[in-house]
């Protein structure tokens, strides 16, 4: 099975500040047939599902505000969030496609000061 | 508008099966692969498995492998999970996820379902 090391566990921050949380893989998520990388991120607000956030590493998913960003290839992933903003308290996930069992990081909290 | 209705709550005793559908809606359901996923209270999650509603061709993860049992219907775009002889460690949210194929395979998961919550409790 691919692992998913996901950090931190959780971050505690300012509201307007910038924030990278980070995802690696223990074998590259890089499909060589299309150059893609099948990393995905979600956020899950409390009480609520999973909502995609970025595919492909880099790719916003339609509506996602673009403070949002995903960056990374192969092995190692970060989303960055350029500016916090209240709304975004919630749990991050990242998950790899690559190879079943398709496997979810542990999660990063955020958390408002 | 796409959607994916999945049923209600369970509680159950220790040893029973419990089957949660997932009805979708707003697209062609036999044009993309539903997955399921396993979340605990303050837990991460955990991938299940994956039916291809055209064909019911299944795979699943190991561990739930002998647990957990993939169907669809196809002319009421529902899926369903049927899960089998109930721990308390089944205990969870349960999610379906419709997932966007791209090049050879799946790429990622863009619509949920609202999940599923099943207690296993005597």
């Amino acid at each position: 099975d691919i692992l998913i090391n996901q950090s931190p566990a959780s971050l505690t921050v300012s509201a307007g500040e910038k924030v990278t949380m980070s995802c690696k893989s223990s074998q590259s998520l890089l499909y060589s047939e299309n150059n893609q990388d099948y990393l995905a991120w979600y956020q899950q607000k409390p009480g609520q599902f999973p909502k995609l956030l970025i595919y492909g590493a880099s790719n916003r998913h339609t509506g996602v505000p673009d403070r949002f960003t995903g960056s990374g290839s192969g092995t190692d992933f970060t989303l960055t969030i350029s500016s916090v903003q209240a709304e975004d308290l919630a749990d991050y996930y990242c998950e790899q496609t690559y190879s079943y069992p398709y496997t979810f990081g542990a999660g990063t909290k955020l958390e408002l000061k | 508008e796409v959607q994916l209705h999945q049923s209600g709550a369970e509680l159950v005793k220790p040893g029973v099966s419990v089957k949660i559908s997932c009805k979708a809606s707003g697209y062609s359901f036999t044009s993309y692969n539903m997955h399921w996923v396993k979340q605990r209270p303050g837990q991460a999650v955990e991938w299940i498995g994956v039916i291809n509603p055209e064909s019911g061709g299944t795979d699943y993860n190991g561990k739930f492998r002998g647990k957990v049992t993939l169907t669809v219907d196809k002319s009421s775009s529902t899926a369903f999970m049927q899960l089998g002889s109930l721990t308390p460690e089944d205990t969870a949210v349960y999610y379906c996820a419709r997932c966007v194929y791209y090049g050879l395979t799946d790429w990622y998961f863009d619509f949920w379902g609202p999940g599923t919550m099943v207690t296993v409790s005597s």
